[in-house]
């Protein structure tokens, strides 16, 4: 089964700090996209950042990085100088090739100012 | 600004009613796809459609009927639901189903009671 696990089910950072958000993956594809997505208390599913796989370089969304390492099958959402708006809940998604996006359960980030 | 629109944004039924959810995007997208979240939990799956024709159905109960007049509108008809089925529910869109990025709408709040 293709699967994608964050291990972090709620985490919390200081205004203006830098936090990491995990994800690991599993997918026999070699060909995918890998996707992080904000939901705010509003419910919309925002897109914040996407990687391609066959890509080395990792994406970047002005104070939103990834770090992509697909040997490891990890994918980890950095979020520098957070601020207040950034508290959601934060999905990663992928699509494994011939399949719709696959969520993982998620992770609450909480930003204390 | 969602380029995805769903109305109603809540809807009220009992369990006899018969109402639609509607969805309409302009970016061209020709995949089209109908998920629903409860609290807590990320989306799930329901329906696909690309070019208009239906190509996923996570085996979701007849109580829910997609529709796709054409390639902008999405609709999901609901009879007969159940308390259970009260959630959100997510309309997004993307350019084809296979290895790209989806875009959701703000959602439609449903209470069954």
């Amino acid at each position: 089964a293709q699967t994608v696990t964050q291990s972090q089910p709620e985490m919390s950072v200081q205004e203006a700090e830098t936090v990491t958000l995990s994800c690991t993956y599993d997918t026999s594809e070699s060909d995918y996209y890998l996707f992080w997505y904000k939901q705010p208390p509003s419910r919309q599913m925002i897109l914040v950042i996407r990687q391609e796989a066959y890509k080395q370089q990792n994406a970047t969304e002005n104070r939103f990085s990834v770090n992509f390492q697909k040997a490891a099958k990890s994918f980890s959402l950095k979020i520098s100088d957070s601020q207040l708006g950034d508290a959601a809940m934060y999905f990663c998604a992928y699509i494994p090739g011939n399949t719709p996006l696959v969520f993982g359960k998620g992770t609450r980030l909480s930003v204390i100012a | 600004d969602t380029e995805v629109t769903q109305t109603p944004k809540h809807l009220v039924m009992g369990m006899t009613n018969k109402k639609s959810l509607k969805c309409e995007q302009h970016m061209g997208h020709r995949a089209m796809y109908w998920y629903k979240q409860k609290a807590k939990k990320p989306p799930e799956l329901m329906f696909v459609y690309s070019y208009e024709k239906l190509s996923i159905n996570e085996s979701v109960p007849s109580r829910f009927s997609p529709e796709c007049p054409n390639s902008s509108l999405l609709n999901l008809h609901l009879h007969a639901l159940q308390p259970e089925d009260s959630a959100l529910y997510l309309c997004a869109s993307s350019q084809g189903w296979r290895v790209n990025t989806i875009y959701f709408g703000e959602g439609s709040w449903l209470t069954v009671v």
